[in-house]
C-alpha cells in the first residue's frame, strides 16, 4: 500500500489554466505538507496543515490555494498557471513535531 | 529564523571511497536533524536522522555526527557504491508547534566506477 499518494503523476497544461493536485496519506499522520522542487532541486515548503488547520503559509502567490477536507487529505489548487509554476510538487506527511516526513512520488507540472 | 547551509553542492568520489557531506545550522534551539536521499526522478526518502541528545548515529555504511557547540552535523558514507549516487539533503527542526523542517540546498553525490 502506498503511504502517501499523489495524483496526477504528470500534468501538462497551458498557461492561464486552473489545475488541482490531490494528496492522500494512510499513515494516520496529523501533519501534511506541500513542497515545490524546481530544476535546481531545492525543496521549498509552501504550506503545512496540522489536523486540517493551516500552520505554515510561506510566501506563495495567492494563485495557490491548499485545501484539507480531513487530516488524511491535502489538495493543492492553482489558478491562472504561469510558466514559472513548472516544477515537481511533492506532498508529504508526518506525525508532527520533530519526526520524519514521508513524501509522495511527486507531480511533475509542465506549463506550455 | 533558522538557516541551514550544506556543502559541497557536488561531490564526486571513487567507488569504494568514503563521502562526507556537511551542514551548518543557525538556530541553537534546533534539536532534530534528518538526512534524505533523492534518486533521479524519485521522491526524497529519509536515510538517517539524529537528535540533539546524541553525538553520533550509525546504520551500516551510513553515519551522522552532530556537534551542537559548533552547530554543524555531517553525513558519512563509507565504501561507496554506484547506488549511492543521488542528491542528499540535510534538514533541521526545532520540533515545536511549527513542525517545519528547514532544508539545506542539497548535495549531488556522484560515484565514479
Amino acid at each position: 500500500d502506498t503511504a502517501v499518494s499523489q495524483t496526477p503523476k504528470y500534468l501538462v497544461t497551458q498557461m492561464g489554466n486552473d489545475k488541482s493536485i490531490k494528496c492522500e496519506q494512510n499513515l494516520g499522520h496529523d501533519t501534511m505538507y506541500w513542497y515545490k522542487q524546481d530544476s535546481k532541486k531545492f525543496l521549498k515548503i509552501m504550506f503545512s496543515y496540522n489536523n486540517k488547520e493551516l500552520i505554515i503559509n510561506e510566501t506563495v502567490p495567492n494563485r495557490f490555494s491548499p485545501k484539507s477536507p480531513d487530516k488524511a487529505h491535502l489538495n493543492l489548487h492553482i489558478n491562472s498557471l504561469e510558466l514559472g509554476d513548472s516544477a515537481v510538487y511533492f506532498c508529504a506527511s508526518s506525525p508532527g513535531g520533530a519526526q520524519p516526513q514521508h513524501f509522495g512520488d511527486g507531480t511533475r507540472l509542465s506549463i506550455l | 529564523g533558522e538557516n541551514v547551509e550544506q556543502h559541497p553542492s557536488t561531490l564526486s568520489v571513487q567507488e569504494g571511497d568514503s563521502a562526507v557531506i556537511k551542514c551548518t545550522y543557525s538556530d541553537s534551539a534546533s534539536n532534530y536533524f534528518p538526512w534524505y536521499k533523492q534518486e533521479l526522478g524519485k521522491r526524497p526518502q529519509l536515510i538517517i536522522d539524529i537528535r540533539s541528545n546524541v553525538g553520533e548515529k550509525k546504520d551500516q555504511r551510513i553515519a551522522v555526527t552532530l556537534n551542537k557547540t559548533a552547530k554543524h552535523f555531517s553525513l558519512h558514507i563509507t565504501e561507496t557504491q554506484p547506488e549511492d549516487s543521488a542528491v542528499y539533503f540535510c534538514a533541521a527542526s526545532r520540533g515545536d508547534s511549527n513542525y517545519q523542517l528547514i532544508w539545506g540546498a542539497g548535495t549531488k553525490l556522484i560515484i565514479k566506477p
